[in-house]
């Protein structure tokens, strides 16, 4: 019954590499997300998908690009890796409609830990 | 598995009141615990907490962690109505695999005028 799931938990990979990070949320929510952690505990958030729609891009490059296939989905990728991108991955979700109490609650996935050699 | 709960879920105020969120937990080989506040979009960091009996303070905020109970509270004394939001807890724990964290599920504060 997770309410938000990502996988996988641990990535290492090279340099270089392409790779993904799959999250899903069976809350019914409309908005998901993409945060950052580094290495001082900072959650920075990435990317926020609504209804299908990019809503929020904070300065990410673009070698991240989120992919949504469908609301209750929200896939990260990753393309030419870089040791700088060694980091956290925690994916969240909200119910965004206005007028909900709960709009901006966020429920946060377990997180992936990326580790680039 | 690592477990970090907050209490109470949600809390209504009025300005000028002084709050106390709680936040327990179990973790596997404890490294820190930190407090985010989040508002519209994402949380923003409020403080990291390692040591047992030391208190963080910013402001109105403060912060203190007990290692031996498990549990930190976060303080907020003459609330204001932009101290309304929902408060993270984190932990920090280690295994195998590195340093993870683990969130609760948050307290919603509501500071009214």
């Amino acid at each position: 019954d997770t309410a938000v799931s990502q996988t996988p938990k641990y990535l290492v990979t090279q340099m270089g590499n392409d790779k993904s990070i799959k999250c899903e949320q069976n809350l019914g929510h409309d908005t998901m997300y993409w945060y950052k952690q580094d290495s001082k505990k900072f959650l920075k958030i990435m990317f926020s998908y609504n209804n299908k729609e990019l809503i929020i891009n904070e300065t990410v490059p673009n070698r991240f690009s989120p992919k949504s296939p469908d609301k209750a989905h929200l896939n990260l990728h990753i393309n030419s890796l870089e040791l700088g991108d060694s980091a956290v991955y925690f994916c969240a979700s909200s119910a965004s409609q206005p007028g909900l109490a709960s709009s901006y609650e966020q429920y946060f996935g377990p997180g992936t830990r990326l580790t680039v050699t | 598995e690592d477990k970090v709960v907050q209490s109470p879920l949600s809390l209504v105020v009025h300005e000028g009141d002084t709050v106390t969120l709680n936040c327990s937990y179990e973790v596997t080989n404890f490294r820190s615990l930190l407090w985010y506040k989040q508002e519209k979009k994402a949380p923003t960091f409020l403080f990291m907490l390692t040591s047992s009996g030391i208190e963080k303070k910013s402001g109105r905020l403060s912060s203190i962690l007990d290692k031996k109970e498990l549990f930190s509270i976060l303080n907020i004394t003459a609330t204001q109505t932009g101290d309304s939001a929902i408060y993270l807890c984190a932990v920090e724990g280690k295994n195998n695999a590195g340093n993870m964290l683990t969130f609760g599920g948050g307290t919603r504060l509501m500071v009214k005028p």
